[in-house]
């Protein structure tokens, strides 16, 4: 019965690969999000979906594209990955309606 | 654009005292939220507290309280009786209200060591 769930947990890769992180939620919320956790521990948002349409895209590389197929899921496509995309990769989601996110377990994507 | 700083990087504590975190935003908007967030060695986030800017009276949830002053633009977070249970990082956010998408800035966060 978890409420936010993120697959694969960890993620380790070589430069150059293409990868994904799937994000699905069971808690009926219309709001997705990535969010990027550095080395540093400092969390910064990515994207944010509603309803399935883009909301928020902050000034992240063309080589993340997110994509909302409904409003349960939002995945996390990485083209030719970079050392410097190693990091924890946050999914999170809400009710437009309401107050606080919803984080998943993070997904910690190491670039070798 | 929203700003959130936590000047304390780190701090300890001794079981069962009390330790309050730090936190100040910057913010033009009126209507807003304020959390604070826990990261234990885990990673999960965990929501500890939250706050509604309209809201006069400051938030408790069982031992954790917030100090909000507003016109001060400060958010502190009290943890009582501390816990072992309660190391982790703690991360201060903002969010805007009312808008669909709406995302949280993040603090650079507090790593806070509770000592037995």
């Amino acid at each position: 019965d978890t409420a936010v769930s993120q697959t694969p947990k960890y993620l380790v890769t070589q430069m150059g690969n293409d990868k994904s992180i799937k994000c699905e939620q069971n808690l009926g919320h219309d709001t997705m999000y990535w969010y990027k956790q550095d080395s540093k521990k400092f969390l910064k948002i990515m994207f944010s979906y509603n309803n399935k349409e883009l909301i928020i895209n902050e000034t992240v590389p063309n080589r993340f594209s997110p994509k909302s197929p409904d409003k349960a899921h939002l995945n996390l496509h990485i083209n030719s990955l970079e050392l410097g995309d190693s990091a924890v990769y946050f999914c999170a989601s809400r009710i437009s309606s309401g107050g606080e996110q919803y984080f998943g377990p993070g997904t910690r994507l190491t670039v070798t | 654009a929203q700003t959130v700083t936590q000047s304390q990087p780190e701090m300890s504590v001794q079981e069962a005292e009390t330790v309050t975190l730090s936190c100040t935003y910057d913010t033009s908007e009126s209507n807003y939220y304020l959390f604070w967030y826990k990261q234990p060695p885990s990673r999960q986030m965990i929501l500890v507290i939250r706050q509604e800017a309209y809201k006069q009276q400051n938030a408790t949830e069982n031992r954790f309280s917030v100090n909000f002053q507003k016109a001060a633009k400060s958010f502190s977070l009290k943890i009582s009786d501390s816990q072992l249970g309660d190391t982790a990082m703690y991360f201060c956010a903002f969010m805007k209200q009312n808008n669909a998408g709406n995302m949280l800035t993040f603090g650079g966060g507090t790593r806070l060591m509770v000592k037995p």
